[in-house]
């Protein structure tokens, strides 16, 4: 099963709009990353919040930990075309070397 | 110009056949990892190296094989044990195998077996 689940799976807005994607997960973890794929290509390092940490900001990213619930958001603000992507929420196990991906959300920016 | 690199972009091998995935980073990483990621999905992993001559199992190691010899590569090679092995290949590396630290990806391999 999952450790980490995004929802929404596809989510489409106007430019300028924020988009906020959300991730769950099922236990402990000691921090959890944010990562973008553009179509056919590697993922990309967003963010990287610790378990201690509450929310954390990159620019126009903005990423939120309950740990309390086992959710993360991630809030794009002012979207750009640019930011037509997947993102996606990986998360480790504690005591586990190794991090698990979540299935991702479709980002879709309209012009 | 520091990165990983992944050839060749687009593969073909007919059924039956091995075939090796080819990962290299110039990042002085200690850890290197090989993800599958089917279309729609998520990443899955396959194989990580924490270190030069070592190497451990990830969740789908069934049908792969691979070797750390070197520092700076990491191939990765589907055997014709793979009972579906068509799919996008990506090669990770991060500073140590911790989760404490981001990865870096390659652009990936799309492996095509007919």
């Amino acid at each position: 099963s999952q450790q980490g689940e995004e929802d929404p799976q596809a989510l489409s807005i106007q430019e300028g709009e924020n988009a906020t994607m959300n991730c769950s997960y099922k236990t402990s973890i000691n921090n959890l990353q944010w990562y973008r794929q553009n179509s056919g290509r590697g993922l990309v390092h967003l963010i990287l919040i610790r378990s201690n940490e509450r929310e954390k900001h990159s620019g126009r990213l903005r990423v939120t930990l309950d740990t309390s619930k086992k959710s993360s958001s991630l809030l794009i603000t002012a979207s750009r075309a640019a930011d037509t992507a997947s993102y996606f929420c990986a998360t480790d196990i504690q005591g586990a070397q190794k991090l698990v991906f979540g299935q991702g959300t479709r980002l879709t920016i309209n012009p | 110009d520091g990165g990983i690199t992944q050839s060749p972009k687009y593969l073909f091998r007919k059924e039956g056949q091995n075939v090796t995935l080819s990962c290299e980073q110039n990042l002085n990483h200690d850890a290197m990892y090989w993800y599958r990621q089917d279309p729609g999905q998520g990443l899955r992993l396959i194989y990580y190296s924490q270190i030069v001559n070592d190497f451990q199992k990830g969740d789908i190691a069934e049908g792969y094989s691979v070797s750390r010899e070197k520092k700076e590569s990491f191939p990765l090679t589907v055997t014709s044990a793979q009972k579906n092995p068509t799919a996008f290949y990506l090669c990770a590396s991060s500073i140590s195998a911790t989760s404490f630290y981001e990865q870096y990806f390659g652009p990936g391999t799309r492996l095509t077996v007919t």
